[in-house]
């Protein structure tokens, strides 16, 4: 199973808003409702932002948003704040394996 | 208070067996599944494999069904991981993450450091 594809790094500016996209297949992301978003820091476990494409646990900041389109999700960050660099992973439910997780993404915020 | 406590870092050599565990508490550890997931050194996340505590349901992603063996003693509420001849390719972070949230893993263990290496 190919691992979804996100870009490499995205940046932008404090206040500004960024979005990282994740290309999958209708066997993944195209076909179930279960993509998931997580951000990871250095040397830290990866903390869940957004899971059933939208939704977002207790105590995320609203800032974080997630979406579906066909076979593309993506997550959208809006105020970026200098806390929110960090490494993001979207992943998505598959038939074939279960779950399957994206490249991996470097927020840089400038 | 609800968690997941993993074992120690380990340093090991090529061709050593290692079990690794992954302990829940503060919550009802046989009703959410708990997955297994490997970051090498400056690399992405991978899941690995995924099992139900309550019936030891185990389900292997391709790149590591017959490479590892995940396992649960459902007495103790752990999880665990398991190789029989390690190689230095296996050197890597190893994560455990239950699914508290039912439909993804919201909840993540603080990682073990394997390092294997002769």
């Amino acid at each position: 199973q190919s691992a979804l594809t996100q870009p490499a790094s995205v940046s932008g500016s404090p206040g500004q808003s960024i979005t990282i996209s994740c290309t999958g297949t209708s066997s993944d992301v195209g076909g179930y409702n279960y993509v998931a978003w997580y951000q990871q820091h250095p040397g830290k476990a990866p903390k869940l932002m957004i899971y059933d494409v939208s939704k977002r646990p207790s105590g995320v900041s609203n800032r974080f948003s997630g979406s579906k389109s066909g076979n593309t999700a993506s997550l959208t960050i809006s105020g970026l704040q200098a806390e929110d660099e960090a490494e993001y992973y979207c992943t998505s439910y598959t038939i074939s394996t279960n779950w399957v997780f994206g490249g991996g993404t470097m927020l840089t915020v400038l | 208070e609800v968690q997941l406590v993993q074992s120690g870092a380990e340093v090991k050599k090529p061709g050593e067996s290692l079990k690794i565990s992954c302990e829940g508490s503060g919550y009802s550890f046989t009703n959410y599944w708990v997955a297994w997931v490997r970051q090498m050194p400056g690399k992405g996340l991978e899941w690995m494999g995924f099992i139900n505590p309550g019936d030891s349901d185990t389900r292997y992603c391709p790149s590591f069904r017959g490479q590892v063996t995940i396992s649960v003693d459902r007495s103790i509420s752990t999880a665990y991981l398991q190789w029989s001849s390690l190689k230095a390719s296996d050197t890597a972070m190893y994560y455990c993450s239950s699914a508290l949230a039912g439909t993804s893993y919201d909840m993540w263990g603080q990682g073990t450091m394997v390092t294997v290496s002769s």
